[in-house]
């Protein structure tokens, strides 16, 4: 079956270490998006990217790098500049908006 | 600027009750809007969206929600809760052309009680 997968689910970071959270999909979509969720905020766009080989910065993008080097595939690295990493990655795709987006089921980070 | 605001942060409902949650958004062009729910550490699937056309759009789950151009509103409905609804939601609205981003609400937490 077509859909996205996250991983890890879990994962955790000590101060000071770049991680990165894994997104694939299968479903042939054009367009992915990484959005970061903390509660009581909603989801809060960090990247997205509409096409390979290119991305645009979203509400909240400092701190954190992406690449779009193939169709499937949208990895998100938390950097060390990322004062309060700790909070739950959703990735999801889209083909086009206007059908709504396929989401991940998310990863947890955890900075220890 | 697109927005959303769902103005209930938190609702409690008893099962067989009926159930509204209130979505308004900000949008200079006919929105793209939808409503997702979200089970604790999973993430979101969509319950439904509006286009255009009939203003009343139908869902899985027995949801519905009814577009409102003048009130700015896309409040979702369902005639009787169910214990499994417990869960959050989210309204979101988006550009009706490409490849966009969605813009989400904080979201609105409901508890189902016996």
């Amino acid at each position: 079956d077509g859909g996205i997968t996250q991983s890890p689910k879990y994962l955790f970071r000590k101060e000071g270490q770049n991680v990165t959270l894994s997104c694939e999909q299968n479903l042939n979509h054009d367009a992915m998006y990484w959005y970061r969720q903390d509660p009581g905020q909603g989801l809060r766009l960090i990247y997205y990217s509409q096409i390979v080989n290119d991305f645009q910065k979203g509400d909240i993008a400092e701190g954190y790098s992406v690449s779009r080097e193939k169709k499937e595939s949208f990895p998100l690295t938390v950097t060390s500049a990322q004062k309060n990493p700790t909070a739950f990655y959703l990735c999801a795709s889209s083909n086009p908006t206007g059908y709504g987006y396929t989401f991940g089921s998310g990863t947890r980070l955890t900075v220890v | 600027a697109q927005s959303v605001t769902q103005p209930d942060i938190h609702i409690t409902v008893s099962e067989g009750a009926s159930l509204e949650l209130r979505c308004n958004y900000s949008y200079g062009a006919t929105p793209y809007l939808f409503w997702y729910v979200q089970s604790p550490g999973q993430g979101l699937q969509l319950l439904l969206k509006y286009f255009s056309g009939d203003t009343l759009v139908q869902g899985i789950k027995g949801f519905e929600a009814e577009f409102k151009r003048s009130q700015s509103s896309f409040n979702l409905r369902k005639p009787s809760v169910h214990w499994s609804d417990a869960a959050e939601y989210f309204c979101a609205v988006g550009r009706n052309s490409g490849n966009t981003p969605l813009v989400f609400g904080k979201g609105t937490r409901l508890s189902v009680i016996a």
